[in-house]
């Protein structure tokens, strides 16, 4: 069985600052894969950024890099010069080969601080 | 780019009643999942296509089905709706070769 685990279910930053979101995950796959969307009040789910079980790099996207520690079974997410709009909700998600079809965590509410 | 489209937005349905929900995938993308998410909790898998077919099921009650059509639509019809069935339902795109799932805006679908 898979399992996603966010234990920080609200987080406060300063504008302009960097923030780390934490996710941890636990599979007994050998393939699979790590993704962080965001959700805004508006209720849409956006994509923000994936990291494969094989992958030797972190994944970047932008302002968004993302802290894999296979080892650990972590893949946190950092945003760096935090923006206003960074205001969301966000969920770390998994998912296995074959399936595919993602698990999610309980999320982290992120709030910007002018 | 184009989206995942979904459509109504917004349902508002009585107990008892059915609901169907549609979603139209980003061009190309070859697979389609549901999710539900109820009101403060996390999207839970519904159902999944590839190619038309039926090809992963998670917590879907039987009250509910599902398919995709040969214009790779796909569509969710909910019949005896219970109060409980008030979520968010979320329609999201892959192509198989990629891994990125691009989820819709979802519907909104209150049950009175």
């Amino acid at each position: 069985a898979q399992k996603i685990t966010q234990t920080q279910p609200g987080m406060f930053v300063q504008e302009k600052e960097a923030v780390t979101l934490d996710c941890t995950y636990d599979t007994s796959d050998q393939s699979y894969g790590l993704f962080w969307y965001k959700q805004p009040s508006s209720g849409e789910m956006i994509f923000l950024i994936y990291q494969g079980s094989y992958d030797e790099q972190n994944a970047t996207e932008g302002r968004y890099s993302l802290n894999f520690q296979k080892a650990r079974k972590s893949a946190n997410l950092v945003i760096s010069a935090s923006q206003l709009g960074d205001s969301a909700m966000y969920f770390c998600a998994m998912s296995v080969s074959g399936a595919n079809n993602l698990f999610f965590g309980t999320g982290t509410r992120l709030t910007v601080i002018p | 780019a184009a989206g995942v489209i979904q459509s109504p937005r917004h349902l508002i349905k009585e107990k008892r009643e059915t609901a169907t929900l549609k979603c139209y995938p980003i061009p190309r993308h070859d697979t389609v999942y549901w999710y539900q998410q109820g009101p403060g909790q996390d999207p839970q898998f519904l159902i999944s296509f590839y190619e038309k077919m039926q090809s992963d099921k998670g917590s879907i009650p039987d009250r509910f089905s599902a398919q995709q059509f040969s214009d790779y639509h796909s569509e969710l019809n909910m019949s005896s709706l219970e109060l409980g069935d008030s979520a968010l339902y979320f329609c999201a795109s892959r192509l198989k070769r990629k891994n990125e799932q691009f989820f819709g805006p979802g519907t909104r679908l209150t049950v009175l």
